[in-house]
């Protein structure tokens, strides 16, 4: 079958730094992907990789090994806006995007 | 660019009566169209997948004549939920893709819909 794993959740203290890993088993790969949802808000998109290798965007990156099928989201400099829920999603050969449950972010002062 | 919306951001009714719920790609054609339901703490769980002027194709265990799904235009599928029972609340989103990235889909704001 096919399955993502994350971490349901983390803490972390503003200023910091975070990673939030993502393991994933899914019939063909596509490209991976990093969604951010605010509580009661729909998902807006953060970053794509479908190459192995580190994808920088500001405080935001993420990396991707397809031979172990892993990817990472880094967030630096850690402000209270960010506490959300973090997703991960591969999209399979049918295209289509397989969900993980999300990694609640939980930012400290 | 790449917007979507969606209509009612929230709606109230009540048992037995359906709702309907529009998403409008703003400023670009959407080829396919993606239903998503989320319930208090889970994550995104896909309904039903749409292609302008095609039948929407259903994920097991969602009932098709209860949701019903068109997408009549490039810009505009709709998501009727009829006879709503309580258990239907939830938070319902819809995603396009077809803007300028093919693999990205954009998501609208999510219709929050309970049922009375």
């Amino acid at each position: 079958g096919q399955n993502i794993d994350q971490p349901t959740e983390m803490t972390a203290t503003e200023g910091a730094i975070v990673q939030i890993n993502c393991t994933y088993q899914t019939s063909g790969f596509n490209g991976l992907f990093w969604y951010q949802q605010h509580a009661g808000e729909a998902p807006t998109f953060l970053s794509y990789n479908v190459l192995d290798g580190l994808e920088e965007k500001g405080r935001f990156s993420s990396f991707l090994s397809r031979s172990k099928g892993y990817s990472y989201l880094l967030l630096k400099e850690l402000q209270m806006k960010d506490s959300a829920s973090y997703l991960c999603a591969v999209m399979d050969s049918n295209y289509q995007l397989i969900w993980g449950a999300g990694t609640k972010l939980i930012i400290k002062p | 660019g790449a917007v979507v919306s969606q209509h009612p951001s929230w709606v109230i009714c009540k048992s037995g009566t359906s709702v309907k719920i529009e998403c409008r790609s703003l400023d670009f054609q959407a080829t396919t169209m993606f239903w998503y339901r989320q319930f208090p703490k889970q994550s995104l769980m896909l309904m039903a997948t749409s292609n302008e002027g095609s039948k929407a194709t259903y994920e097991q265990g969602v009932e098709k004549d209860k949701f019903l799904i068109n997408h009549a235009s490039l810009t505009l599928s709709t998501l009727t939920v009829t006879s709503a029972h309580p258990e239907d609340s939830s938070f319902y989103i819809c995603s396009a893709r077809g803007g300028r990235a093919d693999y990205e889909q954009y998501f609208g704001p999510g219709t929050r819909l309970t049922v009375t």
